[in-house]
């Protein structure tokens, strides 16, 4: 049973459109939630994170969005650059515990 | 300023054996957590390690141990491999236990034949 869905594998977009990347979790006691983006062999790298108690959090280019009723959160990528393609992993934490969804694999077209 | 590091880079074991993995956190954390990534799957959390003790368990068999060192480095020991064994091993780092930001090293990947 999976607690944390990133249901799209993959996602184009064009350069300076919007990304959006979605995920969904089904774990009430998360109280955290990060985005984490993963070049080619190197680790997962912290990008955005939201506090259970907030609805949206923004830093630059990337905002992160939290519907708690629907138990849905994404990231928007305003505008996406061919620097932001990578793997994006959504994580949800529970006491410090985090559980990470598959990933999505964003591809910016120049 | 050294970040997550983590040796060896690569590694190949047969059934059976025993293999140890190695971490050293980022310079100031305290913190460190283990996780599986297979291919094509999400980083799956193994423990957490805090104080040289084991604070936080995922679901994994006793065959997968742990050290933290008064360093803070950290040890991953796996025992009687098994063939689902092979993949990314991440070690990531905190500032502490209840720091949710962490960074993660480059990963060791593990091949069992």
């Amino acid at each position: 049973d999976q607690q944390v869905k990133q249901n799209s594998p993959s996602l184009s977009v064009q350069e300076g459109r919007i990304s959006i990347l979605n995920c969904d979790y089904t774990n009430s006691m998360f109280d955290y939630f990060l985005w984490y983006k993963k070049y080619p062999a190197e680790g997962p790298t912290f990008l955005i994170s939201i506090s259970s108690i907030k609805d949206k959090n923004e830093d630059g280019r990337f905002t992160v969005f939290l519907n708690k009723s629907a138990k849905h959160l994404s990231l928007h990528i305003v505008p996406s650059q061919p620097g932001d393609s990578a793997v994006y992993f959504c994580a949800a934490s529970d006491a410090g515990k985090s559980t990470f969804g598959d990933g999505t694999t964003l591809t910016v077209k120049p | 300023d050294a970040g997550v590091t983590q040796s060896p880079t690569h590694l190949i074991k047969t059934r059976g054996q025993q293999v140890t993995l190695r971490c050293s956190p980022k310079s100031g954390h305290d913190t460190v957590s283990w996780y599986q990534q297979a291919l094509g799957q999400g980083p799956q959390f193994i423990f957490q390690y805090y104080e040289e003790e084991e604070r936080q368990r995922g679901n994994f068999p006793d065959r997968f141990s742990g050290h933290q060192f008064p360093n803070y480095s950290s040890e991953l020991n796996v025992n009687a491999l098994l063939l689902g064994d092979s993949a990314l091993y991440l070690c990531a780092s905190s500032l502490d236990r209840g720091d949710y930001e962490q960074y993660f090293g480059p990963g060791t990947r593990l091949t069992v034949t």
